[in-house]
């Protein structure tokens, strides 16, 4: 079946690097996506990266994709309080359109 | 702003009350959804509308009615719900099957007492 799994929470330092991690059951998967939502906010697309891709690099985000593995990561470079927030992962499943989202990684930043 | 946008933002009622939540999309797109938020569980998706048309339905009870009279406006009809309906509520669109992006509204925050 398709199912998409992130850890619950993450802390990270103001100025560090934050490394989200998420894992994912469809192999037939063509997309994978992050979204990032903010309190009181709906989902904003961040990144999305193709499956015959392995790296993708947009500013301060680098999405790797380990396809062998099922194995997605998001990697913020120099963290800041404005990142704190809850990052979904998604795959492109099967169905018309579909996406599978993982239960979202909660990102605290502290100074 | 990301073009979608859905009210009430908030919204309290009771098991026997009837209301409807409204979304609407000023991108042009032609594919919207209706997914479900809570605490319990990750986003799940229950509806997608494509060129008005009803292509998905994710087992979702019939005390939830979707409408989708044109391809910019979604409406989720709601009736008899139970207080395990109460859940943050988003509204998507996106261009196309297949097509990359879905773009979200806010919610809409329901709370069924």
């Amino acid at each position: 079946g398709e199912d998409v799994e992130q850890s619950l929470f993450l802390s990270v330092r103001e100025g560090d690097s934050s490394v989200i991690n998420c894992t994912y059951t469809d192999s037939s998967s063509t997309y994978l996506y992050w979204y990032k939502q903010e309190p009181g906010a709906g989902l904003q697309l961040l990144t999305y990266i193709f499956s015959n891709m392995d790296m993708k690099q947009d500013q301060r985000l680098t999405v790797l994709l380990n396809k062998k593995d099922k194995h997605l990561s998001l990697r913020i470079a120099d963290t800041q309080t404005g990142d704190s927030a809850i990052y979904f992962c998604a795959e492109r499943g099967g169905g018309y359109n579909k996406l599978i989202f993982g239960a979202g990684t909660r990102l605290a930043v502290h100074p | 702003e990301t073009g979608v946008t859905q009210t009430p933002r908030h919204l309290v009622m009771g098991m026997t009350n009837k209301k409807s939540l409204k979304c609407e999309q000023h991108l042009g797109h032609n594919a919207m959804y209706w997914y479900k938020q809570s605490a319990k569980k990750p986003l799940e998706l229950m509806f997608v509308y494509s060129l008005e048309e009803r292509v998905e339905n994710n087992s979702v009870p019939s005390r939830f009615s979707p409408e989708c009279p044109n391809s910019s406006h979604l409406f989720l009809h709601l009736h008899t719900l139970q207080p395990e309906d109460s859940a943050l509520y988003l509204c998507a669109s996106s261009q196309g099957a297949g097509g990359n992006e879905q773009f979200f509204g806010p919610g809409t925050r329901l709370t069924v007492l």
